[in-house]
């Protein structure tokens, strides 16, 4: 148990749907991240926010919007994924400073797109 | 981009036997951090390093930060199967990014 939770472990969606992946930390950090964890590629840091506002977003296409109403929650909202988008989506925190700032990862949510 | 390349990909040993996984990169980086992952689970740090040349122990654990701060070894002595697991390397640049590798998934058997 790292502190941080994500919900649901798994999902299965259709091309078509809409659903959202969310992220809490019991930690009292300050940072938050989504990261994107596929077959045979090095974890992909997709966002990145730091006191609620996003300050970080690597090119991410437009059909994944995040969301952070406060600093203990993070959400990710999907729509019209595409099969390539099937993977582990990993939610981190951390306090977000100095050279040894420790990340806590999330177990991770499992998502298939069909 | 800062690339990490982590050596071997897969590595599968017998318990007692002793290993060294890679972590290269052409880049310098302020500090780098061992995680492992199991199966269903996110990355947990292992160790953070700093300084050049730098050597931490965990039990049967030792990591070293190259003189340049380039690259990085994980050796573990006397493998159980308890070790198994992806390793994985990730590099902070001097920006405060954060740069992971591809990982070493690390089987040991009994």
């Amino acid at each position: 148990e790292t502190g941080v939770t994500q919900t649901p472990r798994h999902l299965v969606m259709g091309m078509t749907n809409k659903k959202s992946l969310k992220c809490e930390q019991h930690l009292g950090h300050n940072a938050m991240y989504w990261y994107k964890q596929s077959a045979k590629k090095p974890l992909e840091l997709m966002f990145v926010y730091n006191f609620k506002e996003q300050t970080e977003n690597n090119s991410v296409p437009s059909r994944f919007s995040p969301e952070c109403p406060n600093s203990s929650h993070l959400f990710l909202h999907l729509h019209t994924l595409q099969p390539e988008d099937s993977a582990l989506y990993l939610c981190a925190s951390s306090q977000g400073r100095g050279d040894t700032d420790t990340q806590y990862f999330g177990p991770g949510t499992r998502l298939t797109v069909l | 981009t800062q690339l990490l390349e982590q050596s071997p990909q897969f590595l599968s040993i017998q318990e007692g036997e002793n290993l060294t996984v890679y972590c290269n990169s052409s880049s310098v980086f302020s500090s780098l951090q061992w995680y492992r992952q199991e199966p269903g689970e996110g990355p947990v740090l292992l160790v953070t390093v700093v300084t050049g040349g730098e050597v931490k122990k965990l039990k049967r654990l030792t990591f070293q930060f190259g003189d340049a701060r380039k690259d990085s070894s994980l050796h573990i002595t006397a493998a159980q199967p308890g070790d198994t697991g992806l390793y994985l390397c990730a590099g902070r640049s001097t920006l405060g990014r954060l740069y992971f590798g591809r990982g070493t998934q690390l089987t040991v058997w009994p």
